[in-house]
């Protein structure tokens, strides 16, 4: 059954601590992506990845950090330099590139990033 | 500056009726325009997406109509369900070498449909 998992759905930190969220993905894809939403919002890209080992900053990257070290998996640190870190943070995968048929992401169901 | 928007935060409809969420955009580079649903602290997922070299695009009971010139897409739910019940958010990406997944979104519309 092919998919994207998120972990763990639920996450608390200490103002300071740096925290990593899991992302893993089943579907063979090659791209993967961050995106933080914040209420009545809607989603922003933190960091995308194309292909292993490679990655690239999203519009809002200050004070996360990714590794992309097999292509299953993509974990987003959340450090201590991120001003606002509570979010729900949602992860993604998709085709590298746009086919001409429908292409779209897949997303995961998200890690609730709470600081206390 | 919001390049893609979602100028209604909520939408209520009678269950059977037409729902219409619109969606504006300002970057005349997108080319592909997407809609995804959304549950209360569940990911999106992907409902029907339409290319600029459409105009209309049609999947059962959802089509998105593009309007180029205007830079506006409208999704058409009909007839509405219950179940319909979610936010939708409105996506574009740019280019044919763009990832997939790499698109920007609106904030979001959030539907509600009475029985």
């Amino acid at each position: 059954d092919g998919g994207i998992t998120q972990s763990p759905k639920y996450l608390f930190r200490k103002e300071g601590q740096n925290v990593t969220l899991s992302c893993e993905q089943n579907l063979n894809h090659d791209a993967m992506y961050w995106y933080r939403q914040d209420p009545g919002q809607g989603l922003r890209l933190i960091y995308y990845s194309q292909i292993v080992n490679d990655f690239q900053k999203g519009d809002i990257a200050e004070g996360y950090s990714v590794s992309r070290e097999k292509k299953e998996s993509f974990p987003l640190t959340v450090t201590s330099a991120q001003k606002n870190p509570t979010a729900f943070y949602l992860c993604a995968s998709s085709t590298s590139l746009r086919l001409s048929s429908n292409t779209e992401a897949f997303f995961g169901q998200g890690t609730r990033l709470t600081v206390v | 500056d919001q390049q893609v928007k979602q100028n209604s935060p909520s939408l209520s409809v009678q269950e059977g009726r037409i729902s219409i969420l619109n969606c504006d955009y300002t970057n005349s580079m997108f080319d592909y325009f997407l809609w995804y649903k959304k549950y209360p602290a569940e990911g999106p997922t992907f409902l029907i997406s339409i290319s600029s070299i459409k105009d209309k695009n049609e999947d059962g009971r959802f089509t998105v109509f593009l309007n180029k010139s205007a830079k506006h897409l409208s999704l058409h739910i009909v007839p509405s369900q219950p179940g319909d019940s979610a936010v939708y958010f409105c996506a574009a990406s740019d280019g044919p070498n763009t990832n997939a997944g790499k698109s920007t979104f609106g904030d979001g519309t959030t539907l509600t449909v009475k029985p």
